[in-house]
């Protein structure tokens, strides 16, 4: 089985640059997340997924991050404009509809805001 | 949010020896209670998980103790391997909803 598929592994910008990440869940994975994981913290939920619906993204700094999941399979994480506070691991995650609470991350994006 | 806290922050063992990292909840609502374990460079990875009908799980050097009265759980590593060095993190969930809440994680140190 191929695992979660994030892209692209490292990124470094300029602070009020835009970045976007890309994810691929593992097939027949329904439930897609993105968290943000800040060095020395665990990773913290930004936006769950149901198919193609968002499910929560009460902790989503919506006036510069923004998610999307086209037709419930793929998913991009944008970041207009980016703050030194961003700077982090994003990790995507996936699970399937019998394993709700058994989540498969990716490897990370660790993004870098100069 | 309702709160994760997870202890310590780092742990040294020898080789052989026994590792614990505890873990306490919040969220009387949560069913779920999963370890990960991530390596550098790597996302976190399911190591072992428990649900609160049962208070103990074991599978192969890893154990999960659970205290549902005191919202605590633990993990315990027993004969500790260099392979085993890595940050652990808890984390809580509800069934219903999937998601997990991460305890700021246990950086792991086996010395040989």
């Amino acid at each position: 089985e191929a695992g979660v598929a994030q892209s692209p592994r490292y990124k470094i910008i300029e602070k009020r640059q835009s970045v976007a990440f890309w994810c691929n869940p593992i097939s027949g994975h329904a439930t897609l997340y993105w968290y943000q994981q800040i060095l020395g913290q665990g990773p913290k939920l930004l936006i769950q997924f149901q198919n193609n619906g968002v499910v929560d993204d009460s902790q989503l700094p919506k006036d510069r991050f923004s998610a999307e999941r086209l037709k419930g399979v793929d998913s991009t994480l944008k970041i207009q404009p980016a703050k030194l506070e961003d700077s982090a691991v994003y990790l995507c995650a996936s699970s399937s509809p019998s394993g709700a609470n058994v989540l498969t991350f990716g490897a990370g994006s660790r993004l870098t805001v100069l | 949010q309702q709160q994760v806290k997870q202890s310590p922050q780092s742990l040294i063992v020898q080789k052989g020896g026994i590792s614990i990292i505890n873990c306490a909840y919040e969220n009387t609502a949560f069913d779920y209670f999963p370890w990960y374990q991530q390596f550098p460079g790597k996302g976190p990875a399911l190591l072992i998980a428990i649900r609160p009908d049962v208070s103990e799980k074991k599978e192969g050097r890893f154990t999960i103790s659970f205290n549902k009265s005191a919202k605590q759980f633990s993990l315990h590593i027993m004969d500790s391997q260099p392979g085993d060095s890595a940050t652990y993190f808890c984390a809580s969930g509800g069934t219903s909803y999937g998601k997990l809440t991460f305890g700021q994680g246990t950086i792991l140190t086996v010395h040989p």
